[in-house]
């Protein structure tokens, strides 16, 4: 099993639709937790950056982290095409887990 | 402006050419670390450095070598490349460990 899990998709939806991109985890000891947005051939870009569990909002983007479950969500509201891209989630902890896992990415495709 | 750079951006070889990838950070950061990201395997961590000549491997070291003088530089290394070298090579930086990590716009890199 691997410690991060995340669904390749490709996630397909029209413009203006509210996007839900998922990760769970394994290891209880994460607990930074990030969101990447990479466009094709593009190196990948910090989106959002939380600590711990609870939800941070930044635009139309709402990052959510629920510890108890090992599962953070990424939301998009209002999505346009230019959200078209390949979505990773990364994590770690503290101590002896200090190495950020990434996960596989979820391709996102937005249509007009 | 903060960033990550890379050089070059591609670059096609042939087996057994020595080559070296540059990278630069003007963040001041501590730790700094190179993936190569492939189809259907994600990115997958090469070596890391967390300080000034302080580097350690990743997930796949082999065939790689890198090098940390001074604090914003971190060239990879390929001694011998081979084909199975040939991917998407990102550079990374972050304040320290598990943290946050800006990358570079990545190189191409071709080994035929």
């Amino acid at each position: 099993q691997k410690e991060v899990e995340q669904d390749p998709g490709p996630l397909s939806v029209p413009e203006g639709a509210i996007v839900s991109l998922n990760c769970t985890y394994s290891n209880s000891a994460f607990q930074y937790f990030m969101w990447y947005r990479q466009y094709s051939r593009k190196g990948p870009e910090l989106l959002m950056y939380t600590y711990s569990s609870g939800n941070k909002e930044d635009g139309r983007f709402t990052a959510q982290v629920d510890k108890s479950s090992k599962y953070i969500s990424l939301f998009i509201r209002d999505s346009q095409p230019s959200d078209s891209a390949t979505y990773l989630c990364a994590m770690s902890g503290s101590g002896g887990y200090n190495k950020l896992i990434f996960g596989a990415g979820t391709r996102l495709a937005v249509h007009p | 402006e903060a960033q990550v750079t890379q050089n070059p951006r591609y670059l096609i070889t042939v087996t057994g050419k020595k080559l070296t990838v540059t990278c630069s950070q003007n963040m001041n950061h501590e730790y700094m670390s190179w993936y190569r990201q492939d189809p259907g395997l994600g990115l997958r961590q090469i070596y890391y450095s967390m300080n000034v000549e302080v580097t350690d491997k990743g997930d796949v070291p082999e065939g790689y070598k890198v090098s940390r003088k001074e604090k914003r530089n971190f060239p990879l290394i390929l001694e011998s490349p081979s084909p199975n070298q040939t991917s998407l090579y990102f550079c990374a930086s972050s304040p320290r460990e598990g943290r946050e990590q800006y990358f570079g716009p990545g190189t191409r890199l071709t080994v035929t």
